[in-house]
C-alpha cells in the first residue's frame, strides 16, 4: 500500500530564517506531487507541482521554491521565511498513469508552520 | 475562468439531521469533481469523485453527490448527520487538459449539534 509522509508535524520560525519542509511517498513509483498552502478561511492555494524528477511547476509568485531530487522526495523551501508563509502546508500524489484529470490525490498529514 | 465556489463557509446542523453542502463550478470544458473532508489538524480524504460516469455519485461514510450539468452543481448530501461528521468539507474540480492539478472551493466547515 502506498504512504505519504510529512515532517515537520510543526514549525515556529522567525522572519527571515530559512525553511525546509520535507514529502516522502512510498509504495508507488512516478507519482505526481503537489505543494499546496491552506490558510485559515481561505480554502487550499495550489504552489507547485512536479511530474518527474527536477520538473518543477510553479502556480503562484512567492518566495517559497520547491525541489524533487528523487522519484518519490518532495521538497518546499525558502531562503527568507514571511509572516505571511504562516500556514498548514500540506503534500500530495496522484498516479501519473491513466487518466491524470481523474485520479484522486492522497495528502499527507500537513506540516503547521507558525512565523513569528 | 474555471472556478468553484462553495456557498456558505460554515453549515450547522442537528444530529440526525439532512447535510446539504454546495458546491457549483464555472468552465467551459467538462468537469471532474471530487469532494474531499478534512478532520482537524490531518490532510485531506476523498470523499467521491465524479468522472462523467453516473451522475449520482456515493461515497463513504453514507454521503453522495450529484452532478446537474445545467445547474453546474455538485452538491453533497448526507441523510441524516453524525457527530463524527463535524470537520471542513472542499469541492473541488479538475479537467482533462490541466493534467492532474486540482481547483479547490474555500471549504465549508460542518458542525453538527447534539
Amino acid at each position: 500500500s502506498q504512504t505519504i509522509h510529512q515532517w515537520p508535524a510543526t514549525l515556529v520560525q522567525p522572519v527571515g530564517s530559512p525553511l525546509s519542509l520535507e514529502c516522502t511517498v512510498e509504495g508507488t513509483s512516478n507519482p505526481n506531487l503537489y505543494w499546496y498552502r491552506q490558510a485559515a478561511g481561505r480554502g487550499l492555494q495550489l504552489l507547485f507541482y512536479s511530474v518527474g524528477i527536477g520538473q518543477i511547476s510553479s502556480e503562484v509568485p512567492q518566495n517559497l521554491s520547491a525541489s524533487r531530487p528523487q522519484d518519490r522526495q518532495f521538497i518546499l523551501s525558502s531562503k527568507k521565511l514571511l509572516l505571511s508563509d504562516s500556514g498548514f502546508y500540506l503534500c500530495a500524489w496522484s498516479r501519473a498513469s491513466g487518466r491524470a484529470w481523474d485520479n484522486e490525490q492522497f495528502f499527507g498529514p500537513g506540516t503547521r508552520l507558525t512565523v513569528l | 475562468a474555471q472556478s468553484v465556489t462553495q456557498l456558505g463557509s460554515h453549515v450547522s446542523v442537528s444530529e440526525g439531521a439532512l447535510v446539504l453542502l454546495r458546491c457549483n463550478y464555472s468552465s467551459s470544458v467538462p468537469p471532474y469533481l471530487f469532494w474531499y473532508v478534512q478532520y482537524p489538524n490531518q490532510g485531506l480524504q476523498l470523499l467521491l469523485k465524479y468522472t462523467s460516469a453516473a451522475t449520482l455519485v456515493k461515497g463513504i461514510n453514507g454521503f453522495e453527490a450529484e452532478f446537474k450539468k445545467s445547474e453546474t452543481s455538485f452538491h453533497l448530501t448526507k441523510p441524516s448527520a453524525h457527530m463524527s461528521d463535524a470537520a471542513e468539507y472542499f469541492c473541488a474540480v479538475s479537467f482533462y487538459n490541466q493534467g492532474g492539478k486540482l481547483i479547490f472551493g474555500q471549504g465549508t466547515e460542518l458542525s453538527v449539534k447534539p
